[in-house]
C-alpha cells in the first residue's frame, strides 16, 4: 500500500526555468510532509516542509504547496540550476501508534537541469 | 553542530555472514530510524528507536535488529545475509516530528 505516491519517475528542466515535482497522498492522518534531495550513495538532505494548517511555504527558490482536499502536494524551484539535479523525495512522518519515527516516502523523482 | 555519522561507509560481505552497522545521533536527539534504500523497492522503514526502545518496526524479517544504548547511538544487525540485502543502509536521527537529518548511509554489498 504506497501511502505517498511520486507518479512521475523523471523530469528534465532547462536552466532557470521552473521545476515542478508532485506528490499525492492517501493517508488523511498525514498532517506533515517534508522534501529532500538526494545525490547517489549518500543521504537524503532535508529540503523544506509543510504543515497541514498551511497551504503554501517559501525558503528561497523552493515553495512548496499542499492541496489538502485533493491529498496533493508540490515542490516548485525557481529558478532551477544544474546543481538542482539530484533524485527529490516527499515524504510524510507518522503521528504516534503504530507510526512512530517513521517517514513514509515516495518513490522518488529524478530531477534533471540542462545548462 | 556534527551532523549523522554512520559508519562504516562501505562493507563487502558473503553470504551467510552477518554484519553490524552503526549510527551516532545528534547531539540531543532521542530517536533513531533507520531505513533500506534499493533500486527495486526505494527507501522503507526498517525501525525506529526512542530512548533504548524499539517503538516501531517495518516489514522486514526477523534477520535484521537493531538497538539503542543509553548514549542514543544505534546499532542495526542482518543475520545470515542474503545477495537481495545489499543496499544503502540509512539512519536517520530526530527530536522532533519534523526534524528528521539522515546520515551519509552504509553501502553494503552481499556477494
Amino acid at each position: 500500500d504506497q501511502q505517498v505516491k511520486q507518479n512521475s519517475p523523471s523530469l528534465s528542466v532547462q536552466e532557470g526555468r521552473i521545476s515542478i515535482l508532485n506528490c499525492d497522498y492517501t493517508n488523511s492522518m498525514f498532517d506533515y510532509f517534508l522534501w529532500y534531495k538526494k545525490y547517489p550513495a549518500e543521504g537524503p538532505t532535508f529540503l523544506i516542509s509543510i504543515s497541514s494548517i498551511k497551504d503554501k511555504n517559501e525558503d528561497g527558490r523552493f515553495t512548496v504547496f499542499l492541496n489538502k482536499s485533493a491529498k496533493h502536494l508540490s515542490l516548485h524551484i525557481v529558478p532551477s540550476q544544474p546543481g538542482d539535479s539530484a533524485v527529490y523525495f516527499c515524504a510524510a512522518p507518522g503521528r504516534g501508534g503504530t507510526s512512530y519515527g517513521k517517514l513514509t516516502f515516495g518513490q522518488g523523482t529524478i530531477l534533471t537541469v540542462h545548462p | 553542530k556534527a551532523g549523522v555519522t554512520q559508519t562504516p561507509r562501505y562493507l563487502i560481505k558473503t553470504r551467510g555472514q552477518q554484519v553490524t552497522l552503526s549510527c551516532s545521533p545528534i547531539s540531543g536527539h532521542r530517536s533513531v530510524s533507520w531505513y533500506q534504500q534499493t533500486p527495486g523497492q526505494g527507501l522503507q522503514f526498517l525501525f525506529e528507536y526512542f530512548s533504548e526502545t524499539q517503538r516501531n518496526k517495518g516489514n522486514f524479517p526477523g534477520r535484521f535488529s537493531g538497538r539503542q544504548f543509553s548514549n542514543s547511538r544505534s546499532e542495526m544487525n542482518v543475520s545470515t545475509l542474503e545477495l537481495g540485502d545489499s543496499a544503502l543502509y540509512l539512519c536517520a536521527s530526530s527530536f522532533d516530528r519534523g526534524g528528521y537529518t539522515f546520515g551519509s548511509g552504509t553501502r553494503l554489498t552481499v556477494v
